[in-house]
């Protein structure tokens, strides 16, 4: 059983660019979280969403940032027209079930770079 | 508000030692803890967690130790190996349901 898969591992973006950050969960998992990671920081949460559904999206940035889970395919974290303050890690967690404590499992991340 | 901190930014022990990582937290209506190990270039890798209704857990080598009255969250890492060297996140379930929130992480180092 495959975990949580993120692609790609690295991404180098010039300053205006977009960057696209793909996230697959784990199989019979529909519960997707994305989390920023700054050097030397904690995890701090952005968005959390189900199939075709953003559920919570208090932590993502109001400009600039989107999430979406579709139907058929990987959960998509778009960043458009980079920063260089947009350089961390970004990780994806799934987990099977909402409500109190389910567990979340972390993909391996995709640590973004912006020139 | 919100948060999730540990006492001590790093830790070194020697290989075999019992290690302790220490975490409180400030929200009281957090029912939900959990640990996880960060290698580098790594994603967090869930270890053990804790119901609140709870005040103790063991897992393979590790428990964890929740004490309400304080706010206080421990892991307890028995024999501690070269390979449990890793940065450690304790998080909590915040107010919303849905998010974890983490703290900054103890870089534990573990020298043969």
């Amino acid at each position: 059983n495959a975990g949580v898969m993120q692609n790609p591992r690295h991404l180098v973006r010039r300053r205006g660019q977009e960057a696209r950050l793909r996230c697959s969960p784990m199989k019979g998992h529909s519960h997707v979280y994305w989390y920023r990671q700054l050097p030397e920081e904690g995890l701090k949460f952005m968005v959390y969403l189900q199939k075709e559904n953003i559920i919570d999206e208090s932590g993502m940035p109001k400009e600039r940032f989107s999430a979406e889970f579709p139907k058929e395919g990987p959960s998509i974290l778009r960043i458009q027209q980079v920063v260089r303050g947009d350089s961390a890690a970004y990780f994806c967690a799934s987990s099977s079930l909402a409500g109190e404590q389910e567990t979340q499992y972390f993909g391996p991340g995709t640590r973004l770079l912006v020139l | 508000g919100e948060s999730v901190g540990l006492h001590l930014p790093t830790l070194s022990v020697q290989e075999g030692d019992n290690s302790i990582i220490n975490c409180a937290y400030s929200n009281s209506a957090s029912d939900y803890f959990i640990w996880y190990k960060q290698e580098s270039g790594k994603g967090p890798q869930f270890i053990i967690d804790i119901r609140s209704n709870m005040d103790k857990r063991q897992g393979q080598r590790v428990t964890v130790l929740l004490n309400k009255t304080v706010k206080h969250l421990s892991l307890q890492i028995a024999a501690t190996q070269p390979g449990d060297s890793a940065v450690y996140f304790c998080a909590e379930k915040g107010q919303a349901g849905t998010a974890l929130i983490f703290g900054k992480g103890t870089t534990l180092s573990v020298s043969s």
